[in-house]
């Protein structure tokens, strides 16, 4: 079953411009992980937050956490070429094994 | 060093015919992934091992075998290509335990296309 829905599912933004994107799930989690992947490689994990946490930095990113409402944000500030790619939210079932979403794909024009 | 590698990157292959694709990571990790991408991106778990016993089995035809010879490669074989099953295979490790927020550490990928 699909845990992890990412939204929107596709956003273009201009150079320099901060870019958002947000993830929703179903049941309730100990974390939620944030992964990239950039055109024709594998995921990479960027950042992990754990539901005791409501924010959490890492250089040029901002993510959130909302266990009410059972969702997550991530935010990139002052965006560059470099973070065109798809993002992924992740978070782990009851069975302990990790769902991700349908991915943001993310486009930085020039 | 490349932590997760996976052979072979491309691999185009006629319907029906019986090919493998080769995973090995060198992180020490006890637990390997199969996921498979399709067209749309989306990102599907198919097995998962730990220390050479299969844990997570999801509802693959059962064309598709994983086999671990040991906690550091984790191969997968699948018989009888069908044309659905061009997609990307992703070969994955973590250290166990989900729960605890384990990274998952992704091989760049298998490209397969049945014609």
């Amino acid at each position: 079953s699909q845990q992890g829905e990412e939204d929107p599912q596709a956003l273009s933004i201009q150079e320099g411009e901060n870019a958002t994107m947000n993830c929703s799930y179903k049941t309730s989690i100990n974390n939620l992980q944030w992964y990239r992947q950039n055109s024709g490689r594998g995921l990479v994990h960027l950042i992990l937050i754990r539901s005791n946490e409501r924010e959490k930095h890492s250089g040029r990113l901002r993510v959130t956490l909302d266990t009410s409402k059972k969702s997550s944000s991530l935010l990139i500030t002052a965006s560059r070429a470099a973070d065109t790619a798809s993002y992924f939210c992740a978070t782990y079932d009851r069975d302990d094994k990790i769902i991700f979403g349908k991915g943001t794909r993310l486009h930085i024009l020039p | 060093d490349t932590a997760v590698s996976q052979t072979p990157k491309y691999l185009v292959t006629q319907m029906g015919n019986d090919k493998s694709i080769k995973c090995e990571q060198n992180l020490g990790h006890d637990t390997m992934y199969w996921y498979k991408q399709d067209s749309k991106k989306f990102l599907k778990i198919m097995f998962s091992y730990n220390n050479k016993e299969l844990i997570i089995n999801e509802t693959v035809p059962n064309r598709f075998s994983p086999k671990s010879p040991d906690k550091a490669h984790l191969n997968l074989h699948i018989n009888s290509l069908e044309l659905g099953d061009s997609a990307v295979y992703f070969c994955a490790s973590s250290q166990r335990g989900g729960l605890a927020g384990n990274t998952i550490y992704f091989g760049e990928g298998s490209w397969l296309t049945v014609v």
